[in-house]
């Protein structure tokens, strides 16, 4: 089956201490992203990844990593989680092009005290 | 001014009324449009893409002004099952990174 997978689906946590957040796609698209969710604000992308290797910046970056050593792959790490990074994370995939469809993964949730 | 707005509503319809969601961008280099569904706590889904011509699938039709930068989706002979949220999605020409509206939510009530 197709799909985007994530990791932990829930997490609470503390300021401070390091979490990474896996995603995975087994369709082999080229491109992923990590959008987090804020009532009323939509979707924001975080950062995105044309490739292997090749990584890029989206709206709101401050406070992630991300890294893609392998295609399915793309994790989201926070190295220092602060409360303002309380959210609902999706990680997607689409093939190479502007007008593809988007896969999401299921969510998750994060709550930093 | 966001880069795309939705009319975040709550819509409250009854089963079987037609409904109209409008969706404007700012940016006149978006060249892709989507409509998403997500349903609570779930993630986003394709529902349907919009081109220039305007789209039909079903019981959903889309819409696309590029003049006055908005697209539109009506939904006719709404069912329970229509009730989520609906996301207005543009991409920029060029570009691989969508912009997502902060949706628009219906209820359908028997």
């Amino acid at each position: 089956e197709a799909q985007v997978t994530q990791n932990p689906r829930y997490l609470i946590t503390v300021t401070g201490k390091k979490l990474t957040v896996t995603c995975s796609q087994n369709m082999n698209h080229e491109y992923m992203s990590w959008y987090r969710q804020d009532p009323g604000l939509g979707l924001r992308q975080i950062y995105y990844s044309m490739n292997v290797e090749v990584t890029d910046k989206g709206d709101v970056p401050e406070g992630y990593k991300v890294s893609r050593k392998e295609k399915r792959n793309f994790p989201l790490i926070l190295e220092s989680p602060s409360p303002n990074q309380t959210s609902l994370y999706f990680c997607a995939s689409f093939p190479t092009g502007s007008g593809s469809e988007q896969y999401f993964g299921p969510g998750t949730r994060l709550t930093v005290t | 001014r966001k880069e795309v707005e939705q009319d975040p509503g709550p819509f409250n319809v009854p089963e079987g009324a037609t409904v109209a969601f409008n969706c404007t961008y700012s940016n006149s280099a978006s060249q892709s449009f989507f409509w998403y569904r997500q349903d609570c706590r779930k993630e986003p889904k394709l529902l349907m893409s919009v081109y220039s011509s305007g789209n039909e699938d079903g019981r959903f039709t889309a819409q696309l002004n590029r003049a006055s930068q908005y697209i539109s989706l009506l939904i006719r002979d709404s069912k329970l099952s229509d009730s989520a949220t609906y996301l207005c999605v543009v991409n920029r020409r060029g570009h691989n990174d969508m912009r997502f509206g902060a949706g628009t939510r219906l209820t359908v009530k028997p």
